[in-house]
């Protein structure tokens, strides 16, 4: 199993409204990111997860709240979002070593209004 | 900081022809990969490549890495249509798993 599985895949949300993304991967990977990318830009890094852990925060808004409950899933609680947080938003993981792929989700295609 | 530099930022070749695509990073990485994503989808691994020297095909497309001038390419031949499509390189650096991306090459293949 190879995958990354992000839902939802697209979410509509206002601007006073709280919802969550999710990400899964059974691969053992200890590493775990998310991405967000506008169109016609590369993904841009918003956190990394090593091990459960927090590791990198791209300082993010604190509206963008991350968790990573456990080695196979990673979650990003939305709160309070504007419309220009609109874009897709790219789950990945990586192995922590070795000359290993790191797997990107299909993401989730986020529109706020 | 990780900085990683792609160019050109957009190529439009004809159909047949060779083009090589640059990926330049500023500190010294672990990883280097290629991804392609085609327009409102996900990114698809290409290559991964970890040592000095290291080379890699599938297909057209074959990609390279010189460590020692933190420099990766990815050689097109012989383009076809199919090949359209927007290409990134990312870097990563094992200290904290910091992956970056360059700024991506928007690909056209003509006819």
């Amino acid at each position: 199993d190879t995958e990354v599985t992000q839902t939802p895949k697209h979410l509509v949300m206002g601007m006073t409204n709280k919802k969550s993304l999710k990400c899964e991967q059974h691969m053992g990977h200890r590493a775990m990111y998310w991405y967000k990318q506008k169109a016609k830009k590369p993904p841009e890094l918003m956190f990394v997860y090593s091990y459960e852990k927090l590791s990198i925060n791209e300082s993010v808004p604190s509206r963008f709240s991350p968790e990573c409950p456990n080695s196979s899933l990673l979650n990003l609680h939305l709160h309070a979002l504007q419309p220009e947080d609109s874009a897709l938003y790219l789950c990945a993981s990586s192995q922590t070593g070795g000359l290993t792929e790191a797997f990107f989700g299909q993401g989730t295609r986020l529109t706020v209004v | 900081e990780l900085k990683v530099e792609q160019n050109p930022l957009f190529l439009s070749m004809q159909e047949g022809k060779n083009y090589t695509i640059y990926c330049n990073y500023s500190t010294t990485s672990d990883r280097l990969y290629w991804y392609r994503q085609d327009p409102g989808k996900s990114l698809e691994s290409l290559f991964v490549l970890l040592s000095n020297g290291a080379v890699k095909q599938e297909g057209r497309l074959m990609a390279s890495l010189d460590t020692k001038a933190r420099l990766s390419t990815l050689h097109i031949t012989a383009a076809v249509h199919d090949l359209s499509a927007t290409y990134f390189c990312a870097v990563l650096t094992y200290n904290n798993n910091d992956m970056r991306f360059g700024a991506g090459t928007r690909l056209t293949v003509k006819p």
